[in-house]
């Protein structure tokens, strides 16, 4: 079965530094990939998609994320961390034979001052 | 241009209750998809209706069911709830194409007491 793998719960910057947020998933054939974010008490809101086009993606709010097949990562990053930033952060896959979303565990950014 | 809504947005019952939960999706799509967010973990996906028909189902009990209406809009019932059952519920809409991207509502934060 497929799964996504976020490592590291939780992740602190400080405020102006880059953001690394890692994902891998298990799949032998590529799927897409999705990363959301989400506010406390919020629904999710999409970050950036990668549908097997360019391998790195252009999302909103500065993020981006690189489509590594060697590797299976989908890792998400941004130059430089804002405290708007703060939020927790889901990786997900879905397979072109299914209609579902696989989503990882989340991880918690806290952006310091 | 209408977002996905969900009502209401917050919930509580006692065990055993039947529990019904509200979407609209996003202006021109005609999918609907639900997820159960337990507290500190990823979105589970419970099903998806497209055409008032359930077309893929995750792994949950047959105590979840679901309806479309042929505005799009979607129901999703509980019966005889658990305490297992709190959670945030998510609606996600979508077209009918397996490519094509979820965006969800802020969700019904059900309690269960």
């Amino acid at each position: 079965a497929q799964s996504v793998t976020q490592l590291g719960s939780h992740v602190s910057v400080s405020e102006g530094a880059l953001v690394l947020l890692r994902c891998n998933y298990s799949s032998s054939v590529p799927p897409y990939l999705f990363w959301y974010v989400q506010y406390p008490n919020q629904g999710l809101q999409l970050l950036l998609k990668y549908t097997s086009a360019a391998t790195l993606v252009k999302g909103i709010n500065g993020f981006e994320a690189e489509f590594k097949k060697s590797e299976t990562s989908f890792h998400l990053t941004k130059p430089s961390a804002h405290m708007s930033d703060a939020a927790e952060y889901f990786c997900a896959v879905k397979m072109d034979s299914s209609y579902k979303l696989i989503f990882g565990s989340g991880t918690r950014l806290l952006v310091r001052p | 241009d209408a977002g996905v809504t969900q009502s209401p947005t917050h919930l509580i019952k006692t065990r055993g209750q039947q529990v019904t939960l509200r979407c609209s999706p996003k202006s021109g799509h005609d999918t609907v998809s639900w997820y159960q967010q337990a507290l500190g973990q990823g979105p589970q996906f419970i099903f998806q209706y497209y055409e008032e028909e359930e077309r893929q189902r995750g792994n949950f009990p047959d105590r979840f069911s679901g309806h479309q209406f042929p505005n799009y809009s979607s129901e999703l019932n509980v019966n005889a709830l658990l305490l297992g059952d709190s959670a945030l519920y998510l609606c996600a809409s979508s077209f009918a194409g397996r490519a094509d991207t979820q965006y969800f509502g802020p969700g019904t934060r059900l309690t269960v007491l």
